[in-house]
């Protein structure tokens, strides 16, 4: 049962653009959300979070959405950089909770 | 801190072995958690654990699967008989839950292949 979904196993986007990843989830009960970032032959790295009292969280390039009505956040990633080429993970989890659920991944390309 | 240690970052192996998987948590986190990377599947639970206590290993595949924190600070996850279908990388985890926030830092990782 995926409970958290990536449906687009991958994306291309020119340098300097803006890359949007997007998750959709079905259990109500997620109440905290995270992006991580994955790089060939390494573990999956923690890059954004956001809490659901909130529907927006910035940091540097990279903001999450959260829109709790649809059940959906994204990713935006603003501007895109040839560095920022890896696998991003959208994941989840209750409050207090350690039971967190990833997607599948989306693989990001950015282009020179 | 050296983050959480896998061990080893590759195993190649026969169908029939048995395989030990190895991981080292971060000190102070009191969670830990296994997962299994594969293409159709991405990033699935395996099985975590909470002050070494197991809380839920219903995504553990079959009887094969077993796992194991004998202290605070260690874990193994043990595959016996090993098969061609448990191919895959395979990422432990830790954590320190604080309430709504639960950051998992991941190990490098081991890739399996079961021949």
């Amino acid at each position: 049962d995926q409970q958290v979904k990536q449906n687009s196993p991958s994306l291309s986007v020119q340098e300097g653009r803006i890359s949007i990843l997007n998750c959709d989830y079905t259990n109500s009960m997620f109440d905290y959300f995270l992006w991580y970032k994955k790089y060939p032959a390494e573990g999956p790295t923690f890059l954004i979070s956001i809490s659901s009292i909130k529907d927006k969280n910035e940091d540097g390039r990279f903001t999450v959405f959260l829109n709790k009505s649809a059940k959906h956040l994204s990713l935006h990633i603003v501007p895109s950089q040839p560095g920022d080429s890896a696998v991003y993970f959208c994941a989840a989890h209750p409050y207090n909770n350690n039971d967190m659920r990833f997607g599948a991944g989306t693989r990001l390309t950015v282009k020179p | 801190d050296a983050g959480v240690i896998q061990s080893p970052r590759h195993e190649v192996t026969e169908m029939g072995q048995e395989v030990t998987l190895r991981c080292k948590l971060i000190s102070g986190h009191n969670s830990l958690f296994w997962y299994r990377q594969t293409m159709m599947r991405g990033l699935e639970l395996l099985i975590y654990f909470n002050n070494n206590v197991p809380i839920d290993d219903s995504g553990m595949p079959e009887d094969r699967f077993s796992a194991k924190m004998p202290n605070a600070s260690f874990s193994t996850l043990k595959i016996q008989p090993s098969e061609p279908r448990d191919s895959a990388v395979y990422f432990c985890a830790s954590s320190n839950l604080q309430g709504d926030k639960n950051i998992q830092y991941f190990g490098a990782g081991t890739r399996l292949s079961v021949l």
